[in-house]
Parts: C-alpha cells; sequence; structure tokens
C-alpha cells in the first residue's frame, strides 16, 4: 500500500540559509500534518492543513510557513535557520471527515526528513 | 489544553517476560488515545486507538491498551516481549475537532536476552 513520502531524507544546512520539506500524503487524503521531533523529545505539532486550507496551528516559528496544493502535497519553508532547528520533520496524513476534519481520524506518518543546521 | 505524561523514560525488560508502559493524559474534555511505536531511524506506526466503546482496546503485534477514565491512564501491556519490539513507544491524545496530536515524553523499551 502506498505510503506517505517525504523529501529529501536528509537535508544539510547552513545557519539562516532557508530549507524546503516536501509531503506527499496516501492518495485520496485530504488532510497533511507537519510535526517537529527535536533530539531526544516528543513530536511536537507544527501545522495542518485540511482541503489546501489551514486547520489548525501548534508551536511553528515566524520564520517558517507551510501551504497544501491541489493534488493535497504539503510543503513546510524554513527560512533564516537556526541550530536549534535541527531535527526529524515528520509528515502525516489523514482522511477529514466530511463535516471538517476530527481528532479520530488516523494519522499515517512519513519516515521523516532529517534537517541538521550547521 | 491536554497533555500526555509517560511516566517510564526507559524500561528495560527480559525477552519473554511481560510488559507495561504507562500513560496518563490530563484534558477537560473527552479524548481520543494513540499508542504509537517508533523503531530506531524510522517514522511513528500506529500500534492501537481507543476512539469509544469498549476499554480494552487490541492492537498489532500482540499488544494491548486499556482506557481508565478515573484514573485518566491507557496504558500499554504485551503479555510477552520479542527482541523485535525494542523501540521508542509513544503514548498520544487528540480530541474531537482538534487535528493535532498531542506526545508524551515516549518510552524506550529495551529488550534484554
Amino acid at each position: 500500500a502506498a505510503g506517505v513520502i517525504q523529501s529529501p531524507r536528509h537535508l544539510i544546512k547552513e545557519k539562516r540559509e532557508t530549507a524546503t520539506l516536501k509531503c506527499y500524503p496516501i492518495p485520496r487524503h485530504d488532510t497533511v500534518y507537519w510535526y517537529q521531533q527535536g533530539p531526544g523529545q516528543d513530536p511536537q505539532f507544527l501545522i495542518s492543513f485540511y482541503e489546501k486550507m489551514q486547520s489548525d496551528k501548534g508551536s511553528i516559528p515566524d520564520r517558517f510557513s507551510a501551504q497544501q496544493f491541489s493534488d493535497y502535497h504539503s510543503e513546510l519553508n524554513m527560512s533564516s535557520l537556526e541550530l536549534g532547528d535541527s531535527a526529524l520533520y515528520f509528515c502525516a496524513s489523514s482522511l477529514g471527515a466530511l463535516a471538517g476534519a476530527s481528532g479520530e481520524n488516523e494519522q499515517f506518518f512519513g519516515p521523516g526528513t532529517r534537517l541538521t543546521v550547521l | 489544553a491536554q497533555s500526555v505524561t509517560q511516566l517510564d523514560s526507559q524500561v528495560p525488560v527480559f525477552e519473554e517476560a511481560p510488559v507495561e508502559l504507562r500513560c496518563n493524559y490530563s484534558s477537560s474534555v473527552s479524548v481520543y488515545l494513540f499508542w504509537y511505536v517508533q523503531y530506531p531511524n524510522q517514522g511513528l506506526q500506529l500500534l492501537l486507538k481507543y476512539l469509544s466503546g469498549s476499554t480494552l482496546v487490541k492492537g498489532i503485534n500482540g499488544f494491548e491498551a486499556e482506557f481508565n477514565k478515573s484514573q485518566t491512564s491507557f496504558h500499554l501491556r504485551k503479555p510477552s516481549v520479542h527482541i523485535s519490539d525494542t523501540a521508542e513507544y509513544f503514548c498520544a491524545v487528540s480530541v474531537q475537532g482538534a487535528q493535532k496530536l498531542v506526545f508524551g515524553q515516549g518510552t524506550r523499551l529495551t529488550i534484554n536476552p
């Protein structure tokens, strides 16, 4: 079965550079979530999109932005990178409920993008 | 706001022994509860979830968990572990109308031969 695809799998950047992470959800999934997992930490919710609209927002820095495109893939754009941005970035996808996405819908996680900022 | 506490950061057990990974949550509204497993250098895989109904939930790989509303707990159990169960286990909650998962700090399960 098709899974969530994330690219690139590994990314090395210098401080103050920009990075773009891509996420391709499972076919027919209309909801995408982004999480950040620092070294030895639990995943922290950043942002989510349902039907191409932002649906929830967590602890996402102002330097980061994201969007969901017409084909439901999503991109996380990160600017002015800092050392503390080094982390594993997960994307997850799910099917949103007809009346709006609900917390009960299972989220399927991608393998993650490991970002290292030097 | 919701929060999740996993009481043990590390749990070492011997192969074929039973194991329980503890999870407590805090929420002012009804929650959905999940356990995810993360193998080294991999993403998160859903083990099981509680949405409603029976408080005993069975998942993949022989794991089960019991929802206890009065104790606000959702402990994960397996009667006999295998070396391949070595991984990080995360308890998570979400609420109706909100999409995000709130994770606990994780429990590293180490299986010794």
